[in-house]
């Protein structure tokens, strides 16, 4: 079974918007990482964030992580029609050896 | 730059015949896994090496799929039979020893399957 779980599966907004994705996950996790998927492409990673950490950014990336909710959340500020793409979220598996993924979300920005 | 390299992009078959998916992970790292995305089911772990050593393929159907590194820079995933349900995008991915737990993971662009 999936460790994490993305929400909401699909969101689309416009260019300048916010977007906002969450992922849930169900077991004590060493640190939580957001994947970016353009359409035909793998996976890019974006940004890890340890389980000491709540929050960190990276350009127009905010990702916050609150470990007595078993949730994360990724907030793409200002964002543009190339933030189009599909968005993961990955801890690792019971015995840390393996990166287990969500089901996604596809964001589309339209300009 | 470094990246994941995967061979075939597209391949499409017919039922029953064998297909070999070949990786070429980025130099130096140690770690490769086996990806399969479908609509269905998302992003599913199929099999993973460290040094080049199976740590797990419980992924995987056995029956029908193998996973072997001949060597440090070329991983294989075979079918053999194919069948429709096999249809999806195999994506390879690579990353340096402590994948999982602090490192992040070096993804191929895949490689769409389709069994008719």
């Amino acid at each position: 079974s999936q460790q994490g779980e993305e929400d909401p599966q699909a969101l689309s907004i416009q260019e300048g918007e916010n977007a906002t994705m969450n992922c849930s996950y169900k077991t004590s996790i060493n640190n939580l990482q957001w994947y970016r998927q353009n359409s035909g492409r793998g996976l890019v990673h974006l940004i890890l964030i340890r389980s000491n950490e709540r929050e960190k950014h990276s350009g127009r990336l905010r990702v916050t992580l609150d470990t007595s909710k078993k949730s994360s959340s990724l907030l793409i500020t200002a964002s543009r029609a190339a933030d189009t793409a599909s968005y993961f979220c990955a801890t690792a598996n019971q015995a840390g050896t393996a990166l287990i993924f969500g089901k996604g979300t596809t964001l589309s920005v339209s300009s | 730059d470094a990246r994941v390299t995967q061979t075939p992009r597209h391949k499409v078959t017919e039922m029953g015949q064998e297909v070999t998916m070949r990786c070429q992970p980025i130099l130096g790292h140690n770690t490769v896994f086996w990806y399969r995305q479908t609509m269905m089911q998302g992003l599913e772990l199929l099999a993973y090496f460290r040094n080049r050593a199976p740590l797990d393929d419980s992924g995987m159907p056995k029956d029908r799929f193998s996973a072997e590194m001949p060597d440090a820079t070329l991983a294989t995933l075979k079918i053999q039979p194919s069948e429709p349900r096999d249809s999806a995008v195999y994506f390879c991915a690579s990353g340096p020893q402590g994948t999982g737990r602090n490192s992040p993971l070096h993804f191929g662009n895949g490689t769409r399957l389709t069994v008719t």
